[in-house]
């Protein structure tokens, strides 16, 4: 069963807009929240991360938003871009084990 | 500043062949990993090492083995290759387990 649950699978945004991408998960012994952002044909990279002991993390237009009593966090994207369109993977982590969600493909259009 | 590379990029295997995917990192990372990603399902951890001479099952270890050579390389092998291999798979490290992981540029596999 999936540890990490990510919805939606796929959202198109129009330039300028908010997206918006929601993740639940389950094991409470998870204490590292990632967010990784891939581009076709090249390996995931990290984006932004926060940790149970804030609510929020903000770097420029990318913001994490943490529920812990929910265990659920989301990632907005602040006046999306054409070149933020990519697949985006939520992640949780504990010291030796990181578990993903299946992804969102987000199409930001011009 | 190379990071993490995988090879091969590509290779195409024919049921019951077995090959080995090579990772290496060259920032002195502690912990590597292995990753498989399918349409759909995220990525899937395969095994780990969170430190040199030490490794373990993620996820999903059937079918394949792994060796941690030393620090830098850290290796997955399928020994006898199947259609359900057939995936995109990724290495990856990070200083130490749970921090931010580093990936490779990923391993395009078709099992025929």
């Amino acid at each position: 069963q999936q540890q990490v649950k990510q919805s939606p699978q796929s959202l198109i945004v129009q330039k300028g807009g908010i997206s918006i991408i929601n993740c639940a998960y389950e094991n409470t012994a998870f204490d590292y929240f990632p967010w990784y952002q891939q581009f076709p044909g090249k390996g995931p990279a990290l984006l932004i991360a926060i940790r149970p002991d804030v609510s929020e993390k903000k770097e420029g237009r990318f913001t994490i938003s943490f529920n812990k009593s929910a265990k659920q966090f989301s990632l907005h994207i602040m006046d999306s871009q054409p070149g933020d369109s990519a697949t985006y993977f939520c992640a949780a982590s504990t010291w030796h084990d990181m578990r993903f969600g299946a992804g969102t493909r987000l199409t930001v259009k011009p | 500043n190379a990071g993490v590379t995988q090879t091969p990029k590509f290779q195409v295997l024919k049921t019951g062949q077995s090959m080995t995917l090579q990772c290496a990192q060259d920032m002195n990372h502690n912990s590597m990993y292995w990753y498989r990603q399918d349409p759909g399902m995220g990525l899937r951890l395969i095994y780990y090492s969170a430190s040199e001479g030490t490794t373990d099952k993620g996820e999903v270890p059937n079918g394949y083995n792994v060796s941690r050579l030393n620090k830098r390389e850290f290796s997955l092998r399928l020994e006898s290759a199947a259609p359900s291999q057939t995936s995109v798979y990724f290495c990856a490290s990070s200083g130490s387990t749970n921090t931010e992981a580093f990936f490779g540029q990923g391993t395009r596999l078709t099992v025929v």
